[in-house]
């Protein structure tokens, strides 16, 4: 029993590239969402999803995207990287029904 | 939306003394309001929640208080130890509606030997 987990761990973009952060759950949760870290901002939720083919906007969504085209799988895309996307990205998951929130490792991104 | 102030932004205390955490929520519909503890390089972890009907909880050295009223809620931690040391977030939900926690800025405890 894994949790979360994200891939990639480390990563280093160029302006204008573009990526994709896998989080993968095996506790068959069905709510998923992506957060970033910044310094003295916490943590802000990108996109979230409640469940298998959906999804949401969440506090700061621009410039991202996301997919959960299956329950354990949940997405999020970097069309065109910006320098203002360098940031600590995490993933948790949550049962419904349950309170508690269980977090990825997180991804450390950074784009030139 | 819900907004969730979180003070102090850093904190040192000595080993053996308490530490306090303190943060305040604007929605009044928020109801649940756990703590979370980061340790470096990892991702955030559950140490202790308390729901809007309760308003005490105690783990071991760790204690949180929710006064509903004046919408503030604070992390206790005694006889604090090294292992202590991390970034602290609280956060606040409304159970009954919306899927989402918001979270408070963080506090980074540091325990001095």
């Amino acid at each position: 029993n894994a949790g979360v987990t994200q891939t990639p761990k480390f990563r280093v973009l160029k302006t204008g590239q573009s990526m994709t952060l896998l989080c993968a759950q095996d506790m068959n949760h069905e709510y998923m969402y992506w957060y970033r870290q910044d310094p003295g901002m916490g943590l802000r939720l990108i996109h979230y999803s409640v469940g298998e083919g959906t999804t949401a906007k969440g506090e700061v969504p621009d410039g991202y995207n996301v997919s959960r085209l299956k329950k354990q799988n949940f997405l999020l895309g970097l069309e065109s990287a910006a320098p203002s996307q360098t940031s600590v990205y995490f993933c948790a998951s949550r049962q419904t029904g349950d309170t508690e929130a269980f977090f990825g490792q997180g991804t450390r991104l950074t784009v030139v | 939306g819900e907004n969730v102030e979180q003070h102090p932004s850093t904190l040192s205390v000595q080993e053996g003394d308490s530490a306090v955490i303190k943060c305040t929520y604007s929605d009044s519909a928020s109801n649940y309001f756990p703590w979370y503890k980061q340790e470096l390089g990892k991702g955030p972890q559950l140490i202790i929640d308390i729901r809007s009907n309760v308003g005490e909880k105690k783990d071991q050295r760790i204690a949180v208080t929710l006064n509903k009223t004046a919408k503030h809620f604070s992390l206790h931690i005694t006889e604090t130890q090294p292992e202590d040391s991390a970034v602290y977030f609280c956060a606040a939900w409304a159970t009954g509606g919306g899927n989402k926690l918001t979270f408070g800025t963080g506090t980074q405890l540091k325990v001095e030997l």
